[in-house]
Parts: C-alpha cells; structure tokens; sequence
C-alpha cells in the first residue's frame, strides 16, 4: 500500500514563527504536492514538485516555500506564521504521468 | 480552465436511504475523474475514479459514480446509506502534470 506520512497531526504555532511541515511517501513517485483546505473552499494547491529539487507554484503559494532534497520527502515551509495561515495542510503524491494521489492524513495548524 | 463545481455544501440523508452527490465539471477533453472521501479529522481516500470505457463506475465502500459527457457531470451515488458514510466528499479533475483541480467539497451528515 502507498503510504503518505506528516511530520504532526497538530501543531500550534505563534505569529512570526517559522514552520516546517514535512512529508514522506514511500512508493517512489515524483510527483508530490501541499494543499491547504479550508471549509467552503476546498483543497487549494500551494505548491508542487515533480521532481528532486523542481517545484512550481500552485494558486496560493503566496507565504510558503518548499524543499525536495530527496525524491521521498517534501516540506512546507511558512517563513513567518501570520493567523491567516491557521488552517488543514495535506500532503499528496502521485506517479509523473498518474492523476490518482495518495494523501497524507492531514497536519492542522494553528497560528496564535 | 478546467473547474469542478459540487453545488450542495451540505446534504443530510436518513439511514438506509439513497444518497447522490452532485458533480459539473470544465473540461476540454476527455477528462479524468476523481471521487474522494474525507472522514473527520483524516487525509483523503480514493472512493473511484473514471478514465475512459464504462461510464458507470463502481467503487469501494458500495459506491458508483456515472460519467454523462453530455451534461459534464460525475455524480456519485449509493443505493443505501450508511451512518459510517458521513464525511465530506471531493470530486476532482486530472489537470496538466498529474494535477487535481478539486471541487469544494459536500459535507454529507447520516439521520439515524
């Protein structure tokens, strides 16, 4: 089975701290991605990698890095937490030609 | 662009009843289509999901979804309803690069 971890289930932060969310799938795929999901809008793609050391901005990337230093491992990165950030953080994965993603279980964050 | 539209946000059906979730999409070409599940608090899971052949497709959990081309729809269905079945559900759409444009989501909540 395809298995898609994150770093934390929850996590709570204050305004200005940096924070990193991390991500680890263990089928080989290239293809890895961060959502953020807030009620009434959906999942929101902040950014994606297709590869080691490749990202590409989603539609929200405003406020968030990335790193992909292994094929196995993507982290989210809020250089300085603001409130407006407080929300649900998914992981996902999926093959350079498949649409199907595996996500992780999700990392609420909590910005105070 | 592509889009996914889920025009209910919230729908309550009674145990042992039917249930059909609503689904539109935009897409120009033959598309990809997706149906996932989101139990409280827990990461996504593939319900099923459309590629080509068949129109109707059956997935896990007792669910099918129908692809009509002619009315741009997916809409997922279930004969009979579970209290286990509430959670919230995402249509998606396979995009460039093994992308998901994602609808907003239906939250389905179970009547004993």
């Amino acid at each position: 089975d395809v298995k898609v971890t994150q770093s934390s289930r929850y996590l709570v932060k204050r305004t200005g701290e940096k924070v990193f969310l991390e991500c680890v799938q263990d089928m080989d795929h290239e293809n890895m991605f961060w959502y953020r999901q807030d009620p009434g809008l959906g999942l929101r793609l902040i950014y994606f990698s297709y590869d080691v050391k490749m990202k590409e901005k989603g539609d929200i990337p405003e406020g968030y890095s990335v790193s992909r230093e292994k094929k196995e491992r993507f982290s989210l990165i809020l250089e300085s937490a603001s409130t407006n950030q407080t929300s649900m953080y998914l992981c996902a994965s999926n093959l350079l030609r498949g649409y199907e993603q595996y996500f992780g279980p999700g990392t609420r964050l909590t910005v105070t | 662009a592509q889009s996914v539209t889920q025009p209910d946000i919230h729908i309550t059906v009674s145990e042992g009843a039917s249930l059909e979730l609503r689904c539109n999409y935009s897409y120009g070409a033959t598309p990809y289509l997706f149906w996932y599940v989101q139990s409280p608090g827990q990461g996504l899971q593939l319900l099923l999901k459309y590629f080509s052949g068949d129109t109707l497709v059956q997935g896990i959990k007792g669910f099918e979804a129908e692809f009509k081309r002619s009315q741009s729809s997916f809409n997922l269905r279930k004969p009979s309803v579970h209290w286990s079945d509430a959670a919230e559900y995402f249509c998606a759409v396979g995009a460039q690069g093994g992308k998901l444009i994602f609808g907003q989501g239906t939250e389905l909540s179970v009547k004993p």
